[in-house]
């Protein structure tokens, strides 16, 4: 079970503005490590969209941007459009846990 | 163009073995951290195993300490596990993933990942 809860499911229409979710505790986020986010396309491997909270890898659109404050992150995707339909996940580092990363519960988005 | 590729993933009984593979290329394979990430049916993401690139720091997932071992070929830029007493909720798509760590950034995390290979325990 995770310890990062992300909403199962958010939607919008195209050119809507949706936000997600990453909710830790204090050996996570709020211990002030990084968030990263991924998003995962139906049937494929998973894929590095923002890191560092809000650094985008090349290739990545602007419309993807990412914030984090006190124990929870989010990643704000602004003028949905179609591809955008897809799985994401937050991922940090649990001061908790073994193997200190870990990932968040996954959010899928849908497009209207 | 950085390239993982996994195999070794296929059918196992309850209590089985199986090793899995990720050949690496693109990048210099011996400066950089592995980990595996495996996908349950339908379910979420979940960190397996991490190694270091000299293979002297190796991190497990609480649920499979003790039964996995990862492990790496430097000569054959190749990333291994090995997995032991395998159960039924180990089945999953396995992926390999390289990990990063970049000046100003706290946590890790993985800029590429393979295409994943799928285990399935059952008998």
């Amino acid at each position: 079970q995770s310890v990062l809860t992300q909403p199962p499911s958010v939607s919008g229409a195209p050119g809507q503005r949706v936000t997600i979710s990453c909710t830790g505790s204090s050996s996570n986020i709020g211990a002030g490590y990084d968030v990263h986010w991924y998003q995962q396309l139906p049937d494929k491997a998973p894929k590095l969209l923002l890191y560092g909270n809000n650094n985008r890898p090349s290739g990545v659109p602007d419309r993807f941007s990412g914030s984090k404050s006190g124990t929870s992150a989010s990643l704000d995707i602004s003028g949905l459009q179609v591809e955008d339909e897809a799985d994401y996940y937050c991922q940090s580092y649990d001061n908790s846990l073994s193997g200190f990363s870990v990932f968040g519960t996954g959010t899928k988005v849908t497009v209207l | 163009e950085i390239q993982l590729l996994e195999s070794g993933g296929g059918l196992v009984q309850p209590g089985g073995s199986r090793r899995l593979s990720c050949a690496a290329s693109g990048f210099t394979f011996s400066n950089q951290g592995m980990s595996w990430v495996r996908q349950t049916p339908g379910k979420g993401l979940e960190w397996v195993a991490g190694i270091n690139g000299n293979s002297v720091i190796r991190n497990y997932a609480d649920s499979v300490k003790g039964r996995f071992t990862v492990s790496r070929d430097n000569s054959k830029n190749t990333l291994f596990l090995q997995m032991n007493s395998l159960r039924a909720d180990d089945t999953a798509v396995y992926y390999c993933a390289r990990r990063v760590t970049v000046f100003g950034v706290l946590t890790p995390f993985f800029d590429d990942w393979g295409q994943g290979t799928r285990v399935t325990v059952s008998s």
